[in-house]
C-alpha cells in the first residue's frame, strides 16, 4: 500500500502571504496525485488533479507542482476562504485500483 | 445541476444493519465510478472503495475489505455503502463522491488523470449503545 505523508500538520499563514504545503510518497505514484481543500462542516473539493492541473474554478493563486514522490501545493496569496485543511491523494489505476489520502495539513491564520 | 445527494443522518445500535445511499443526478450516473470516503470525527479522509455503476464492479481498500458492501442501482442512478453488524468505531460520517477522468495531452501523448469532482453532502452515523 502506497502511504502518503504531509507536512507541516499546521501552518500558521497571515493573509495575503504565501504558503507552500507538502506531500510525500512512499513509491512513485507518477503525477497521478490531486489535491483537495475541506473546509470545516464541508465536503472536500477538488483543486488539483494531474498534479498540476487546476480543477474547473479554481482560482489560478492555487498552483501544484512535482511528480513521482515528492510534490507541493502553493497558495500565492492567501484569502480568508482559503483557511481550511487540504488533503494529498495518490492513485493507482493498476488493478487493483488503490487510492490513498494523505493525513492533511491544517492552514490557519496567523 | 451536477449533484450526489445523500441520504440522512442514521443512530443504531452495535450489532444493528444499515445502508446509506448517494443518488447523483444531472449527468450519465453510469459513466463515473463512485467512491465512498469516511472521516472519523476529528480525523482525515479514508477511501473505502468505489463502484463502476455500468457494472457493478466494485474494488475495496485493504483496510475495509469484508466490513462493508457497495452497491449500485443504475436504474434509479443510486449508489449504496451498507454494514451488516455495526460497530462503535463505525461513527463517522461517510461521503460518496464521482470520479472524473481527465485526458491531458503531453508532447503528442494523451496521459490521463482523475479526481473526485463532485461529493455528497456527507452523511453521519453514530454507532452507540
Amino acid at each position: 500500500e502506497i502511504v502518503m505523508t504531509q507536512s507541516p500538520a499546521t501552518l500558521s499563514v497571515s493573509p495575503g502571504e504565501r504558503a507552500t504545503l507538502s506531500c510525500r510518497a512512499s513509491q512513485s505514484v507518477s503525477s497521478n496525485l490531486a489535491w483537495y481543500q475541506q473546509k470545516p462542516g464541508q465536503a472536500p473539493r477538488l483543486l488539483i488533479y494531474g498534479a498540476s492541473t487546476r480543477a474547473t474554478g479554481i482560482p489560478a493563486r492555487f498552483s501544484g507542482s512535482g511528480s513521482g514522490t515528492e510534490f507541493t501545493l502553493t497558495i500565492s496569496s492567501l484569502q480568508s476562504e482559503d483557511f481550511a485543511v487540504y488533503y494529498c491523494q495518490q492513485y493507482n489505476n493498476w488493478p487493483p485500483e488503490e487510492v490513498t489520502f494523505g493525513p492533511g495539513t491544517k492552514v490557519d491564520i496567523k | 445541476e451536477v449533484q450526489l445527494v445523500q441520504s440522512g443522518a442514521e443512530v443504531k445500535k452495535p450489532g444493528e444493519s444499515l445502508r446509506i445511499s448517494c443518488k447523483g443526478s444531472g449527468y450519465s450516473f453510469t459513466s463515473y465510478w463512485i467512491s465512498w470516503v469516511r472521516q472519523m470525527p476529528g480525523k482525515g479522509l479514508e477511501w473505502m472503495g468505489r463502484i463502476d455503476p455500468s457494472d457493478s464492479y466494485t474494488n475495496y481498500s485493504p483496510s475495509f475489505q469484508g466490513h462493508v458492501t457497495i452497491s449500485a442501482d443504475k436504474s434509479i442512478s443510486t449508489a449504496y455503502l451498507q454494514w451488516s453488524s455495526l460497530k462503535a468505531s463505525d461513527t463517522a460520517m461517510y461521503y460518496c463522491a464521482r470520479r472524473s477522468e481527465y485526458q491531458l495531452l503531453y508532447g503528442g501523448l494523451y496521459y490521463y488523470y482523475y479526481g473526485m469532482d463532485v461529493w455528497g453532502q456527507g452523511t453521519t452515523v453514530t454507532v452507540s449503545s
